[in-house]
């Protein structure tokens, strides 16, 4: 089934511990994105990218990190998880532009 | 800065016909998006509209005026299944989606 897939669907990481969250998709889109979801507040966005081999910031980019090798990858990496990192994190991909975005099912991080 | 207002929450009746307010200010415009999100699940797409006026798909209609800033969703003929967040997300001159928090719908039998 064509989408976006998203690994781990849920974590308890350890403060200070290094994560990495995955994100795969099949729909050979251009742009990818990953969002941070935090009750009532709307989603923020970490990172993005455009295109494989560009990234750039987004609205809360400080303590993430993320790469673009291929079309198909973006993943998320903490380097150094604090609690207030503790959240659910959706990645994302679109045609670029105005079009719609479709999001995986998210990865719940708890960090203590 | 940018913003998105819509609210909390709202409660409707199932049958009934309910409309969720969203005003924004931003820097420029590319389009106004409405998603719902149950919950615990990822968001999905509803509408998009960039032009002034109404766009209408099936139950779920979405409304625009650019000059007020100003956008709604509409749902008719409530179904218990359309108890979920609705979050409205603008697009702003850079490409870049503008979030609010979400309306949290509860629909009552």
């Amino acid at each position: 089934i064509a989408g976006i897939t998203q690994a781990p669907t849920s974590q308890i990481l350890a403060a200070g511990r290094r994560m990495t969250l995955r994100c795969t998709q099949d729909m050979r889109h251009n742009a990818m994105y990953w969002y941070r979801q935090d009750l009532g507040l709307g989603l923020r966005l970490i990172h993005y990218s455009n295109t494989a081999g560009t990234t750039g910031k987004g609205e809360v980019p400080d303590g993430y990190s993320v790469s673009r090798a291929n079309t198909d990858d973006f993943p998320l990496t903490l380097a150094s998880a604090v609690p207030s990192q503790t959240s659910v994190y959706f990645c994302a991909s679109s045609d670029g532009g105005a079009g719609e975005l479709f999001f995986g099912e998210g990865s719940r991080l708890t960090v203590l | 800065g940018q913003n998105i207002d819509q609210p909390t929450e709202m409660t409707a009746t199932e049958g009934a016909i309910v409309q969720i307010n969203c005003t924004y200010q931003t820097s420029g415009f590319n389009g106004l998006f409405w998603y719902q999100q149950h919950a615990g699940e990822a968001p999905t797409f509803l509408s998009y509209n960039v032009l002034d006026g109404l766009e209408e798909k099936g139950r779920f209609s979405s409304f625009l005026s650019r000059s007020k800033g100003y956008s709604y969703l509409l749902l008719k003929e409530l179904q218990m299944k359309d108890s979920a967040s609705y979050l409205c997300a603008v697009m702003d001159s850079n490409y870049q989606l503008i979030w609010g928090a979400g309306t949290k719908l509860i629909i009552k039998p």
